[in-house]
């Protein structure tokens, strides 16, 4: 089945610690997207990547770090300079020539 | 600045009643619009977008340039059709494909 996976789906994470979500996918999709979304604001752009190698900052940007050493995965650290990371992640895929995005079925994390 | 306006974050109709969902935007250029639907323990999924000029699942969506709007309308409504929804925008090859997501709202069909 092809797809995209994002784990774990629940993360609980101390204060000042980092903590990297994984978003993986097997759609052969270039770009990948991470968005946080929180209840009343929708979703909001962290970071995207059009290409291997390339990312681009979004709307929300501070505090978050990303990778995009191969063209399947994308992961999110998330880290202790982020001020408020309790939120859910949703990561997802496109092809770059447009269309629609595929989603992740997300991970929540807590911070403790 | 592009921008994606759900002005109701709560919308409640019975069963059998029609249904629109606000979507009003802000972009200078053509953009392209999306409705994405989320339902209960599911993952976030497209619905329609513009382009396509198709009806998913009973819905269907204009986009009125002049209004600047793409709201989303059922005749009518079915309890399945509970969800959030969410309109987005993306400015195509101008904007490397980012879609920006409105606030959403919630549909409730009621029995």
């Amino acid at each position: 089945d092809g797809g995209i996976t994002q784990s774990p789906k629940y993360l609980f994470r101390k204060e000042g610690q980092n903590v990297t979500l994984s978003c993986e996918q097997n759609l052969n999709h270039d770009a990948m997207y991470w968005y946080r979304q929180d209840p009343g604001q929708g979703l909001r752009l962290i970071y995207y990547s059009q290409i291997v190698n390339d990312f681009q900052k979004g709307d929300i940007a501070e505090g978050y770090s990303v990778s995009r050493e191969k063209k399947e995965s994308f992961p999110l650290t998330v880290t202790s300079a982020q001020k408020n990371p309790t939120a859910f992640y949703l990561c997802a895929s496109s092809i770059s020539a447009g269309g629609g995005y595929t989603f992740g079925s997300g991970t929540r994390l807590t911070v403790v | 600045a592009q921008r994606v306006t759900q002005p109701e974050k709560l919308l409640s109709v019975f069963k059998g009643a029609p249904v629109e969902l606000k979507c009003n935007y802000s972009y200078s250029g053509s953009p392209e619009l999306f409705w994405y639907v989320q339902y209960s323990r599911q993952r976030l999924q497209l619905l329609l977008r513009h382009i396509s000029r198709e009806s998913i699942k009973g819905f269907t969506a204009d986009l009125n340039k002049g209004e600047t709007s793409f709201h989303l309308k059922k005749p009518f409504a079915q309890e399945e059709d509970s969800a959030m929804y969410y309109c987005a925008l993306s400015g195509g090859v101008d904007s490397s494909y980012k879609l920006i997501f409105g606030s959403g709202t919630r549909l409730l069909v009621r029995p």
